[in-house]
């Protein structure tokens, strides 16, 4: 089963309107973490938001915030006032427990296209 | 603070050619990750190290993958012999500290693209 489901391919908006992106997870730990990365197309996989299972309240970061809804184990991604720079690969990711060695899983991804 | 350094950026070979990447993480890091991102997926995880010790390694093909961390810094990732299949950019990614925490953040290089002909 896939731990980390987008079901999105790919989403299109214009610039100045807000989008969000899917992410739905599986787990049965009660610890764990989430994150989402943005790929641009030169590859590199930047960090953008992380919301941890206990936290009350949804991450924020800039024109960035994270949907958490626990009890459907969802954690959407929220971008506001979308520019075209935008424009890339997100990818929501998981880190289960709290022990050592657990490295993050990554969903397929969504590909996000902004124009003007 | 300089970033995740990999080369080369990019690789073509032809099948059966053996073929190496590498990878040096941010300073201080004690955990360096690589990944597997086959086109139009996902990033796999293919090793996990930390420090110089193999954490995780259930996902690599390991007949014809390896990978090594020398003195807990540099890393190499080899393939020997490549296939078509192994056609993907690797992504080394590094994080501080040496016990997994959940709000831990992994830091990505540029990654290889390889072609395997």
């Amino acid at each position: 089963a896939q731990k980390i489901t987008q079901t999105q391919p790919g989403m299109f908006v214009q610039e100045k309107e807000a989008v969000t992106l899917d992410c739905t997870y599986d787990t049965s730990d009660q610890s764990y973490g989430l994150f989402w990365y943005k790929q641009p197309s030169s590859g590199e996989m930047i960090f953008l938001i992380y919301q941890g299972s206990y936290d009350e309240q949804n991450a924020t970061e800039g024109r960035y915030s994270l949907n958490f809804q626990k009890a459907r184990k969802s954690a959407n991604l929220v971008i506001s006032a979308s520019q075209l720079g935008d424009s890339a690969m997100y990818f929501c990711a998981m880190r289960e427990g709290w022990q050592a060695g657990t490295a993050l899983i990554f969903g397929k991804g969504t590909t996000l296209s902004v124009s003007s | 603070e300089a970033g995740v350094a990999q080369s080369p950026r990019y690789k073509i070979i032809e099948k059966r050619q053996s073929v190496a990447f590498w990878c040096n993480p941010i300073s201080g890091h004690a955990t360096l990750y690589w990944y597997q991102q086959i086109l139009g997926q996902g990033p796999k995880l293919l090793i996990q190290f930390q420090n110089n010790g193999v954490v995780d390694d259930s996902q690599l093909p390991k007949d014809r993958f390896s990978a090594e961390r020398l003195k807990g810094v540099d890393s190499t990732l080899k393939i020997q012999p490549a296939k078509l299949e192994d056609s993907a950019v690797y992504l080394c990614a590094s994080s501080f500290r040496a016990a997994a925490a959940t709000n831990e953040k992994l830091f990505f290089g540029s990654g290889t693209q390889l072609s395997v002909l």
